[in-house]
């Protein structure tokens, strides 16, 4: 069966520190791979995404992430953490117009 | 200028009534998706249309029907509301599946 999951309900982290957010996920298919963030009350915005070619993606705002095909994961991380990062985040696998999402993780960061 | 739009923002209505939410999307994508947020957060899509076709309905209680009259326009009609259909939906759009999704702002539905 398809499925994410992102082990990690809630994260906090001090303004300032390095942050990794993990993603496993379960797919028939080589997966096209997705990280999205929401503010409260707002949509979600792609962070990055991979499909092919290397396996280290850059996105906005200083994230990147890493696919490894034999962990089926794809964690999202950044060097230092901003207050403005305090969200929540979705990892999502899927294509061909169907997409599953994880069940997400909020960052809380620290002053 | 407005990506992805949702009106009305927030829904309050009786159980049984019958309502609709309306999607627009101005980045001339070929395909749009509504998806549901439970409140704990958890994202499930319902349905996708590309090109005003029907190509995902993830075993949707047929209640819902969703419209699209052109391919700008993605509308989700509900009828006989259920306490369980509170929950914020969401309407996305895409250009050549698979690809970024641009959500809309949401619409919080509460079915008292």
């Amino acid at each position: 069966a398809q499925s994410v999951t992102q082990p990690d309900i809630h994260i906090t982290v001090s303004e300032g520190a390095s942050l990794e957010l993990r993603c496993n996920y379960s797919y028939g298919a080589t997966p096209y791979l997705f990280w999205y963030v929401q503010s409260p009350g707002q949509g979600l915005q792609l962070l990055l995404k991979y499909f092919s070619g290397d396996t280290l993606v850059q996105g906005i705002k200083g994230f990147e992430a890493e696919f490894k095909r034999s962990q089926s994961s794809f964690n999202l991380r950044k060097p230092s953490v901003h207050w403005s990062d305090a969200a929540e985040y979705f990892c999502a696998v899927g294509g061909v117009y169907k997409y599953i999402f994880g069940t997400g993780t909020r960052l809380k960061v620290l002053a | 200028d407005t990506a992805v739009s949702q009106t009305p923002k927030y829904l309050v209505t009786q159980m049984g009534n019958d309502k609709s939410i309306k999607c627009e999307q101005n980045l001339g994508h070929d395909t749009m998706y509504w998806y549901k947020q439970d409140s704990k957060k958890f994202l499930k899509i319902m349905f996708s249309y590309n090109n005003k076709e029907l190509i995902i309905n993830e075993t949707v209680p047929n209640r819902f029907s969703p419209k699209s009259p052109d391919k700008a326009h993605l509308n989700l009609h509900i009828n006989s509301l259920e306490l369980g259909d509170s929950a914020v939906y969401f309407c996305a759009s895409s250009y050549r599946d698979p690809n970024e999704q641009f959500f809309g702002p949401g619409t919080r539905l509460t079915v008292l």
